[in-house]
C-alpha cells in the first residue's frame, strides 16, 4: 500500500460526458502528480501540483484541467470524452527533498469511454 | 517519438538466473533514470535510480547499468526469483524536470520455477 489513495478504480461512461477521478496523497506529501497510461503505452505526464499551485505540465489536453485543493487531495477533470481518452490514469505524490522521481503511485482509476 | 523505449515486451527466465532488462534513450538531455516494477491492479513502485554522473547503482539484488555514450540503460537482477515477476517501467527525466518523467511502455517480466 502506497499510501496514494485515488476514487473510482473503475469508471465506465459515455463519449461526450464528463469525469472526476480524485486523489489523496500521501499523508504530509505536498506533491501530487498525475499520469495517463493508455494501452500498452508508457506512463504520459500530465500535470503537477504543489501545495495547491501548479508545477509542471506535460501534454495535458485542454479539455483536461484538474487542481489541487487546500486539504492536498487533488482532482482531475476530464471533459468531451473521447474512445481515446480510455486509459489508467495514476496519481502519485512525493514528500518534499525526495530523490528526483522516486514518485508513489497509487492504484490508479480505469475509465472506459463507449 | 518515443524518447524512452524498452524494445522487449517480455521476458523470460528461471529462478535463480540474472534477468537482464534493457531500455534505451533518445534525449542528451536526460540525467535520471529510474526504474519502476508493476504488480497487476497495483501501482508502479519505485525500484532504483542512477544519476547520469554514475555508471552503475547496486542494491541488494537490483543493480542498474548507464551507459551514456550508448544512451543505454539495464537493469540486472540477480538471483531471480519468482515474486520478481512483474511489468517493469524504465523512467527518465531531465535537469529541472524531475516531476515530469518519461517512461518506456514496459517489459513484462515472467520467472518460472
Amino acid at each position: 500500500d502506497s499510501g496514494v489513495t485515488q476514487t473510482p478504480k473503475h469508471l465506465i461512461t459515455a463519449t461526450g460526458q464528463r469525469v472526476t477521478l480524485r486523489c489523496s496523497p500521501r499523508s504530509g506529501d505536498l506533491s501530487v502528480y498525475w499520469y495517463q497510461q493508455s494501452l500498452d503505452q508508457g506512463l504520459q505526464f500530465l500535470i503537477q501540483y504543489y501545495n495547491g499551485e501548479e508545477r509542471a505540465k506535460g501534454n495535458i489536453l485542454e479539455r483536461f484541467s484538474a487542481q489541487q485543493f487546500p486539504d492536498l487531495h487533488s482532482e482531475l477533470n476530464l471533459s468531451s470524452l473521447e474512445l481515446g481518452d480510455s486509459a489508467l490514469y495514476f496519481c502519485a505524490s512525493s514528500p518534499t527533498g525526495a530523490a528526483p522521481g522516486e514518485l508513489f503511485f497509487g492504484e490508479g482509476s480505469r475509465l472506459t469511454v463507449l | 517519438d518515443q524518447q524512452v523505449k524498452q524494445n522487449s515486451p517480455s521476458l523470460s527466465v528461471q529462478e535463480g538466473r540474472i534477468s537482464i532488462l534493457n531500455c534505451d534513450y533518445t534525449n542528451s538531455m536526460f540525467d535520471y533514470f529510474l526504474w519502476y516494477k508493476k504488480y497487476p491492479a497495483e501501482g508502479p513502485t519505485f525500484l532504483i535510480s542512477i544519476s547520469s554522473i554514475k555508471d552503475k547503482n547496486e542494491d541488494g539484488r537490483f543493480t542498474v547499468f548507464l551507459n551514456k555514450s550508448a544512451k543505454h540503460l539495464s537493469l540486472h537482477i540477480v538471483p531471480s526469483q519468482p515474486g520478481d515477476s512483474a511489468v517493469y517501467f524504465c523512467a527518465a527525466s531531465g535537469t529541472g524536470t524531475a516531476s515530469k518523467l518519461t517512461f518506456g511502455t514496459g517489459t513484462r517480466l515472467q520467472v518460472t520455477l
